[in-house]
């Protein structure tokens, strides 16, 4: 079974700093599928960012991008020049390989506060 | 229009009670989802659908039963209510996340259960 581990609980990060927000994937799988989302106080999840484990390149969209790490199967998420705004809980998750492929496993979450 | 809506978003009701929730996407996706999140936040897979048909069943009490009219609603019928039944339920659809790529889970607003 897969597991998803993202080790900080939360994060306190100055405005316009930016933020990094591990996770880490226990699988022997090649073929998989990273996410991430946002979940802020109103409750709805915001799809952030998609890296496939074969993709070349490290994924980017906006002010989200990925840093993965192949061999330890890692997708630390940076998001640049953080706003006030972008308080809220990040969960990582992961579409395992076809035969179970029909959901999202996902981490416990980070929840992010950003001071002003 | 709202991609993936559910109803009641709010749901308030006593043990043993049986209620439903509503799910209905307008994306045209062949995957719909039921997600339980825990008081802790973490997010849980409970079925998955694909084109009407079951594909995940993650050990979920056969008091929750839920039903797939056509591929774009999920419905989900609760019997006999428990305290712990209380949760945020939410529902999600996607692309068939066997075909790989970005399958992006589109989720509903939730619906927050409490059983008291």
């Amino acid at each position: 079974a897969q597991k998803i581990t993202q080790t900080q609980p939360g994060m306190f990060v100055q405005e316009k700093e930016a933020v990094t927000l591990d996770c880490t994937y226990d699988t022997s799988d090649p073929s998989y599928g990273l996410f991430w989302y946002k979940q802020p106080s109103s409750g709805e999840m915001i799809f952030l960012i998609y890296q496939g484990s074969y993709d070349q390149q490290n994924a980017t969209e906006g002010r989200y991008s990925l840093n993965f790490q192949k061999a330890s199967i890692s997708a630390i998420i940076v998001i640049s020049a953080s706003q006030l705004g972008d308080s809220a809980m990040y969960f990582c998750a992961m579409r395992p390989p076809i035969q179970g492929a029909q959901k999202l496993v996902f981490g416990q979450g980070t929840r992010l506060t950003i001071n002003p | 229009d709202t991609a993936v809506s559910q109803t009641p978003k709010y749901l308030v009701t006593q043990m043993g009670n049986d209620k439903s929730i509503k799910c209905e996407q307008n994306l045209g996706h062949d995957t719909m989802y039921w997600y339980k999140q825990d008081s802790k936040k973490f997010l849980k897979i409970m079925f998955s659908y694909n084109n009407k048909e079951l594909i995940i069943n993650e050990t979920v009490p056969n008091r929750f039963s839920p039903k797939s009219p056509d591929k774009a609603h999920l419905n989900l019928h609760i019997n006999s209510l428990e305290l712990g039944d209380s949760a945020v339920y939410f529902c999600a659809s996607s692309q068939d996340l066997a075909a790989g790529g970005n399958t992006e889970a589109f989720f509903g607003q939730g619906t927050r259960l409490t059983v008291v």
